[in-house]
């Protein structure tokens, strides 16, 4: 069955430095990833998603993330974050047959000035 | 917006009753998807419906219930209600079954319920 482990619960970072949100998964098949951004009160929304090809995504916001296959990863990346980024930020894999998403328990990004 | 429609926003009740919660998915989407938010047990998939049939299950108590309606709004139903169902409930909808479309998953604002 697929999981997805976010390493970091919580990163606190200064604004415009670089950050890197940690995400590895499980999964015996192809897979599907997706990284969402929930700020305060609202839902969750796509930053960016890899399905296949180039390994390097780009997503929303300037955030892109590298699919790496042998260390089975999906690291998030920035490299200069602002105050607005502060938010909670989910990796997810496609679970494959049963058509839903599984995500990890979340990475609260805090940017200080 | 992200066109996924989500009422009631919040919803406050007692331990027992029972509540419904409703979904209008985006235009033209299928799927309809429903999860738990709750700071232990973090996003959990409760339930999916594609086209007004369930198509998964996860970890759903026997105490809630969902179902798709012809114009494809969704409801979720959670009764006797206890303390620890207070969460956030999102509904979330796709163009197909499953995840890897163009547009991934679009979310709803969510309802936020308070048992108390």
């Amino acid at each position: 069955a697929q999981s997805v482990t976010q390493l970091d619960s919580q990163v606190p970072v200064f604004e415009e430095a670089p950050v890197e949100l940690r995400c590895n998964y499980s999964s015996s098949v192809s897979v599907y990833l997706f990284w969402y951004v929930q700020y305060p009160n609202q839902g969750l929304q796509l930053l960016l998603k890899y399905l296949s090809g180039s390994t390097l995504v780009k997503g929303i916001n300037g955030f892109e993330a590298e699919f790496n296959k042998s260390q089975t990863s999906f690291h998030l990346r920035k490299p200069s974050v602002h105050i607005s980024d502060t938010a909670e930020y989910f990796c997810a894999v496609d679970g494959g047959s049963q058509g839903n998403l599984i995500f990890g328990k979340g990475t609260k990004l805090s940017v200080k000035p | 917006d992200s066109g996924v429609t989500q009422t009631p926003k919040h919803l406050i009740t007692a331990t027992g009753q029972r509540v419904t919660l409703r979904c209008s998915p985006r235009s033209g989407d299928l799927s309809v998807y429903w999860y738990q938010q709750s700071l232990d047990q973090g996003l959990q998939f409760l339930i999916q419906y594609y086209n007004g049939e369930e198509r998964a299950k996860g970890n759903i108590l026997e105490r809630f219930s969902a179902q798709q309606f012809p114009d494809l709004h969704s409801e979720l139903n959670l009764s006797s209600l206890e303390l620890g169902d207070s969460a956030l409930y999102f509904c979330a909808s796709s163009a197909t079954f499953g995840a890897a479309t163009p547009y991934g998953y679009t979310f709803g604002s969510g309802t936020r319920l308070t048992v108390v």
